[in-house]
């Protein structure tokens, strides 16, 4: 496609829900970022897929969340039992190669937890 | 671990002033650094880059110099303009060295408001 797409642009869930966002990443591009960002606090880096490498997963702020990369290209982001603290915009960028290459963002996720 | 710090904001200039935003950062290894930019409604797009010690990045009259001595990588711009009013994000990608994490980790931003 053009860009990185995310869907769906907006969640409102009920605090216990789960919720799976997704991203399409650019043709051909083989590392893959989701972020979050929150009011005041930046992006917080949650986890990176590269190729056909483990993912790194190291900032996943709770075993409520999970990633998963289907086919080296289609990204699901799932969160279980969703917390109002997980409210937040969820970004995903990709880049051609490793992250010295420029990341491409989508426009995002805004999850609302109520 | 890698890290970064940039200064906090909301920065508020006039239009023609100077602008800096400080950034600095800690890594092993040899990062690649990045200046990410976010206009209002819009998403994050790169500014400018640089891959190795004392290259300069720039675009749109911006500029930062990659200076390993002082482990920084602040932003300039001589004279600003209404337009460059956005969040500005700087980034480092660790690359896999010695343990690094080979990923690309941001600042928590700094807003920028330029007044005509």
């Amino acid at each position: 496609g053009a860009g990185v797409s995310q869907s769906p642009s907006n969640k409102v869930t009920e605090k216990g829900k789960d919720v799976e966002l997704r991203c399409d990443p650019i043709s051909g591009h083989t590392a893959l970022y989701w972020y979050r960002q929150s009011l005041g606090q930046g992006l917080e880096f949650l986890i990176y897929f590269q190729g056909n490498s483990a993912p790194d997963k190291s900032g996943l702020p709770s075993d409520r969340f999970s990633a998963e990369r289907t086919g080296g290209s289609v990204s699901t982001l799932t969160i279980q039992r969703t917390q109002q603290e997980d409210s937040a915009v969820y970004l995903c960028a990709s880049s051609l190669y490793r992250g010295d290459t420029e990341a491409f963002f989508g426009q995002g996720t805004r999850l609302t937890v109520v | 671990g890698n890290s970064v710090t940039q200064m906090e904001g909301p920065v508020t200039l006039s239009e023609e002033a100077f602008l800096t935003i400080n950034c600095t950062y800690t890594a092993t290894g040899y990062p690649s650094l990045f200046w990410y930019v976010q206009y209002p409604g819009e998403g994050l797009q790169l500014l400018l880059k640089a891959t190795k010690a004392d290259d300069k990045g720039s675009n749109k009259g911006f500029e930062a110099t990659y200076r390993k001595e002082t482990t920084s990588f602040h932003l300039e711009k001589g004279s600003v303009q209404v337009s460059d009013s956005a969040v500005y994000f700087c980034a480092l990608y660790g690359g896999n060295y010695g343990g690094s994490q080979g990923n690309l980790i941001f600042g928590k931003g700094t807003k920028l408001s330029v007044k005509p």
